[in-house]
Order: structure tokens, then sequence, then C-alpha cells
């Protein structure tokens, strides 16, 4: 089945620590993103992907990297920059090659709290 | 002004009962425009797109205005499985991928 897997389900940062989450989607969609929630919030935009080898910064980019080497594939590092990285945090992916009204598909999302 | 801006709930009705859902949007470009629903520590997962004529999908109804920038979801004979936060997203501008999501409005459906 098509789909987007994220990994892991949880992860766990020391302090000073850079960790790397992974988000891999065999739906051919060139277009990726990841974002934050937290409590009762909503979904904040940390980057985004609309074809390989190029990404751009979200609302919330500061003390988070990535990487678009592959089109399946988008990995988030939070380095150690991230003061509070506790949170849900998503992959999603689009299919760019069709508008209007071309929702985004998620990942089942890591879980990053700090130890 | 919030981007997108939705009622926080909690929403508790009772099994069988029809509710509505309200959001407005400030961005008079946005094209695109979706109802998620999003379940408890898990991820949002799309509902329906809403489109300008207004649509349905068995007991759920989406409605846009885009004169008022508003939208609308409604939910008839509700089911205890309808329980789940409701997000309201839309795109960020005339052709734009990017979308804004608002915070969600939590539905509990008591037996």
């Amino acid at each position: 089945d098509g789909g987007i897997t994220q990994s892991p389900k949880y992860l766990f940062r020391k302090e000073g620590q850079n960790v790397t989450l992974s988000c891999e989607q065999n739906l051919n969609h060139d277009a990726m993103y990841w974002y934050r929630q937290d409590p009762g919030q909503g979904l904040r935009l940390i980057y985004y992907s609309q074809i390989v080898n190029d990404f751009q910064k979200g609302d919330i980019a500061e003390g988070y990297s990535v990487s678009r080497e592959k089109k399946e594939s988008f990995p988030l590092t939070v380095t150690s920059a991230q003061k509070n990285p506790t949170a849900f945090y998503l992959c999603a992916s689009t299919n760019r090659r069709v508008l209007p009204n071309q929702p985004q598909h998620f990942g089942d999302g890591t879980r990053l709290s700090i130890l | 002004r919030k981007e997108v801006e939705q009622d926080p709930g909690p929403f508790n009705v009772p099994e069988g009962a029809t509710v509505a859902f309200n959001c407005t949007y400030s961005n008079s470009a946005s094209q695109s425009f979706f109802w998620y629903r999003q379940d408890c520590r898990k991820e949002p997962k799309l509902l329906m797109s809403v489109y300008s004529s207004g649509n349905e999908d068995g007991r759920f109804t989406a409605q846009l205005n885009r004169a008022s920038q508003y939208i609308s979801l409604l939910i008839r004979d509700s089911k205890l499985s309808d329980s789940a936060t409701y997000l309201c997203v839309v795109n960020s501008g005339a052709g734009s991928y990017q979308l804004t999501f608002g915070k969600g409005t939590k539905l509990s459906v008591i037996p």
C-alpha cells in the first residue's frame, strides 16, 4: 500500500544531542512537509520541499535542519539549538501536479521528548 | 488576526444529534479548503475537501462562503466514533501548496 512512513514512533533526546526523524513516502509525491504540533495547538510548519535538492524554511525553522536528496525521503534533524523540542512531529506529502483542492497526506508521527 | 480561526470547543453532544462547526480564514486568495479529523495522539486524516458549491459525504456536509471567508462542517446523526478534533485547513494563497491549519474543534459524542 502507498503511504508515508515515519520513524521512530517515539524518540528521546538528551541535552546537547542532535536527533534525526525519518520520513519516507512511496506515493510519488513531489512536495513534502514537516510540522510540529504542541498539545492543544495547531500544526506549525517547520520546513518544506517542493522538489529534490530544494527546501524552504517554514514558520518555525530555527533549531531544525532538513535534506532532500531523494524524492522519497525528507529527514528532519532536531539540533541542540532547538531548546524546546518536546512535541509531536508530523511529516506530510502532496502531489504538486494537481490543483486545486490537493490535500496533504500525513505519516503517523514521531513523539519527541527530552530526557 | 489569526489566519484560520475555529471555536476550540469542546462540543459535547448526545448520539444522534446534529452538530455544526464553523471556521473563518483571513487570506482572501486561498483556493483550497479542507476538513481534517484528528483522533487523540494520532495524525490528521482528510475528512473531506470543501467545494464552492458545497458538498456532502454521507452524514457530513461542508459549505464554503468565499464572500464571508467562512467554512462550515455539519455532522448529522452523530456516532460515538465521530468523537475527535476537527481541523479546518486552508491553502496559503493562490497557487500555493502550503496549508494553514486551524487549532481544531474538539467533539465528544456521548452515549
